[in-house]
C-alpha cells in the first residue's frame, strides 16, 4: 500500500515571489511520482513526473521537482509564480511493480490550494 | 492526441434516478481508468479498463455503480439510485504503457460533475 501527504492544505504566496509545495509518501516498492495541477472546474494537467534519473525533474510552467529517496519527498517548486499559477496542486504516486501489469493506478494526496497574491 | 473526452461535463439528478458518463480516451490507449474527486480531496481510483477487460475495482464502487468498456475504446459509468453522497466529479483518464517514452504517464480528461439534489 502506498499513501501521499501533502503537508499544506494552502499556500499563499505574492506574486514574482518563489514557492514551495510539499509532498511526502510512503511506499514498500520503488514507485513513480508526479504532480498534477487542477485549474477551477477542471480536470487535472500533468505538471511533471519522475520515472527514474535525474532527481531534479522539470516540468511546465516553469516547475520543478526533486526526488528526495532518503526522505521519501517530492517537493514542486517555482522560483517566481504569476497569478495564472492559482490552482490546486496534487501530488501523486504509482507503484513501479505495476507497470507491467495489473493496475498502475495513482495514489493522490489531498491537495495544496496555491493562491497567488498581487 | 485530442485527450480525454467526457460527456455530459456536468448533471444535475433527483435523488433515485440514474444516471450515465461516456469517457473517450485517448485513441490507441489501451488503459482507461475511472476516479472519483469530492470537493477539497485528491481523486480517488474507482476502476481501471486494460481493452474491454475490467481488471480492478475499487472498494468504493458499491454494487450501484457499474463500469463498461465493451469494445475497447470509450466507457460508461452508470450509477444507479443515486444518493447525495454519490455528489463529486467523475474523472476518465487514459494511459498507453506500450507508447515509448510515457513511462506510466495518466492523462485525464475535464471530469464529469455530479450533483443529486
Amino acid at each position: 500500500a502506498q499513501s501521499v501527504t501533502q503537508l499544506d492544505s494552502q499556500v499563499p504566496v505574492f506574486e514574482e515571489a518563489p514557492v514551495e509545495l510539499r509532498c511526502n509518501y510512503s511506499s514498500s516498492v520503488s514507485v513513480y511520482l508526479f504532480w498534477y495541477v487542477q485549474y477551477p472546474n477542471q480536470g487535472l494537467q500533468l505538471l511533471l513526473k519522475y520515472l527514474s534519473g535525474s532527481t531534479l525533474v522539470k516540468g511546465i510552467n516553469g516547475f520543478e521537482a526533486e526526488f528526495n529517496k532518503s526522505q521519501t519527498s517530492f517537493h514542486l517548486r517555482k522560483p517566481s509564480v504569476h497569478i495564472s499559477d492559482t490552482a490546486e496542486y496534487f501530488c501523486a504516486v504509482s507503484d513501479r511493480l505495476y507497470s507491467g501489469g495489473g493496475a498502475d493506478g495513482l495514489t493522490f494526496g489531498k491537495g495544496t490550494h496555491l493562491i497567488i497574491q498581487p | 492526441d485530442t485527450g480525454v473526452s467526457q460527456n455530459p461535463r456536468h448533471k444535475i439528478t433527483k435523488r433515485g434516478q440514474n444516471v450515465t458518463f461516456r469517457c473517450d480516451p485517448i485513441s490507441e490507449h489501451n488503459r482507461l481508468y475511472w476516479y472519483r474527486q469530492t470537493l477539497g480531496q485528491g481523486p480517488e481510483f474507482l476502476t481501471y479498463f486494460q481493452n474491454e477487460a475490467q481488471l480492478e475495482k475499487s472498494r468504493l464502487l458499491s454494487d450501484r455503480f457499474s463500469a463498461e468498456r465493451p469494445k475497447g475504446s470509450f466507457s460508461t459509468l452508470e450509477i444507479q439510485r443515486t444518493e447525495q453522497g454519490d455528489s463529486a466529479m467523475y474523472l476518465c483518464a487514459s494511459s498507453s504503457p506500450r507508447r515509448g517514452g510515457s513511462g506510466n504517464t495518466i492523462y485525464f480528461g475535464e471530469g464529469s460533475w455530479l450533483t443529486v439534489v
